[in-house]
């Protein structure tokens, strides 16, 4: 089972920022929260992923609670081509045989509109 | 450096077949893992390879099965196809195990 909650669905108006919540009030020491999202029938995009300090790319941002139970992406000026399903997803990094899969669950659906 | 294909994009297979899919990771990648999309199931994790070994399984039965060759590229094949099995499957690449996954465009696999 998926060790993350998110929204199912969530609108943000072109040019301003989205934030994406995600629950992961069990997530362990080691485990990393990484994010996905995929835009209808392809392949899922890499956006960012972090342990505990906020980390930042040319894509997106990503705020860890100091708890590490949640976690928030940031785009920070939407566009319509951002519009995807986004996936919130803790990964063990170590390397015992159980741990080297991602564990998707349903995500949620950003729709940017005009 | 190129991403992750996936050969075919598309295929269409009747129930009783066997279909083979082929993945090409991204260069200097050695474990490749695979997934199964499907609109009841969500994304599931079939099986990963690293240097031609299989080091992790999903919860699939015995006709999904998969390898590695030496130059890191991935097959998986399923033998007597059912309808069950029409799916995106979708191939991902990392230079460990640990190392965070790449996506292909992966093939969609519709079985009549």
């Amino acid at each position: 089972d998926a060790k993350t909650t998110q929204p199912p669905s969530m609108d943000c108006a072109e040019g301003r920022a989205a934030n994406l919540p995600c629950n992961h009030s069990t997530i362990s020491g080691n485990e990393y929260v990484y994010w996905y999202r995929q835009i209808h029938s392809q392949g899922p995009q890499y956006i960012i992923h972090g342990l505990k300090n906020n980390e930042t790319n040319e894509m997106a941002s990503l705020i860890i609670t100091e708890d590490r139970k949640s976690s928030t992406l940031i785009l920070p000026h939407a566009t319509l081509r951002d519009t995807a399903v986004y996936y919130c997803i803790v990964r063990v990094s170590t390397s015992d045989n159980n741990t080297d899969k991602l564990i998707f669950g349903t995500g949620t659906r950003l729709q940017v509109f005009p | 450096k190129a991403g992750v294909t996936q050969t075919p994009r598309y295929l269409i297979k009747t129930r009783g077949q066997q279909v083979t899919l082929s993945c090409s990771p991204i260069s200097g990648h050695r474990s490749v893992s695979w997934y199964q999309q499907t609109p009841g199931q969500g994304l599931q994790f079939l099986f990963e390879y690293f240097s031609e070994t299989q080091r992790n399984k999903g919860n699939f039965p015995g006709r999904f099965s998969g390898r590695q060759f030496s130059n890191s590229r991935s097959e998986m094949n399923v033998s007597t196809l059912e309808l069950g099995d029409s799916a995106l499957y979708l191939c991902a690449s990392s230079f460990w195990s640990e190392e965070t996954q790449y996506f292909g465009p992966g093939t969609r696999l519709l079985v009549l």
